[in-house]
């Protein structure tokens, strides 16, 4: 099956700094989106993002799906963006989406 | 807001009863999932179902079954708890546009 590797495993900013989390898989894919989980453990849906690139606000992301990865950017964080960031992928031909074990991002004040 | 409501949210049993973690969906979404999510593990697909009385395994289904008697139901049982199956457990849809993912709130397990 397909294999998702995030990257970096454990991410420390400054508020206000800037980040970018890679999302690594292993075969093609129809489906990729990013999870952010906060502190409450609610999984909140970022992206839905197969392909190309998306903004919403201060975050945004990008898939190259020819090159097998997707990147994940927090500009001007926050520590409410604080939590665990996941990337989840389908493969073709499958409805299974396949979770990496996450980036865990605190930002301090 | 994908409607989707877990019960119980919270529940502690001893090992060796059974337990039975409930998924409503309010959309008649025709994918429904459940996963559990353990430290260093992310979260690992249990089950899924792609209609009524149609279920499929996942990566980590051994101790746990499934049953989709209506669309709106999604039910996974435990027959026999075991400390293993502690974790959290999520129910998810899949919407029948785009194909994302919307995840219910979470179910915590504590077997003793």
């Amino acid at each position: 099956g397909i294999q998702v590797e995030q990257s970096p495993p454990d991410l420390i900013l400054q508020e206000g700094a800037n980040s970018t989390l890679r999302c690594n898989f292993s075969d093609s894919v129809n489906n990729l989106q990013w999870f952010h989980q906060n502190p409450w453990g609610q999984l909140i849906n970022l992206f839905y993002i197969p392909s190309g690139t998306k903004q919403n606000g201060r975050l945004s992301a990008t898939t190259v799906a020819t090159e097998r990865y997707s990147l994940l950017y927090i500009s001007s964080s926050q520590t409410t963006d604080s939590g665990v960031y996941f990337c989840a992928v389908g493969g073709t031909g499958t409805y299974k989406y396949i979770f990496g074990t996450g980036t865990r991002l605190k930002v301090l004040a | 807001d994908a409607g989707i409501t877990q019960s119980p949210r919270h529940k502690v049993t001893e090992t060796g009863t059974p337990v039975t973690l409930r998924c409503h969906q309010t959309e008649n979404h025709r994918y429904m999932y459940w996963y559990r999510q353990d430290p260093g593990h992310g979260l690992r697909l249990i089950h899924y179902s792609y209609g009524v009385k149609d279920t499929d395994k996942g990566e980590v289904s051994d101790g746990y079954s499934v049953s989709r008697s209506k669309t709106e139901d999604f039910l996974l049982t435990l027959e026999s708890a075991t400390s293993s199956q502690t974790s959290v457990y999520f129910c998810a849809i899949q919407t029948g546009g785009t194909g994302e993912l919307f995840f219910g709130e979470g179910s915590r397990l504590t077997v003793l």
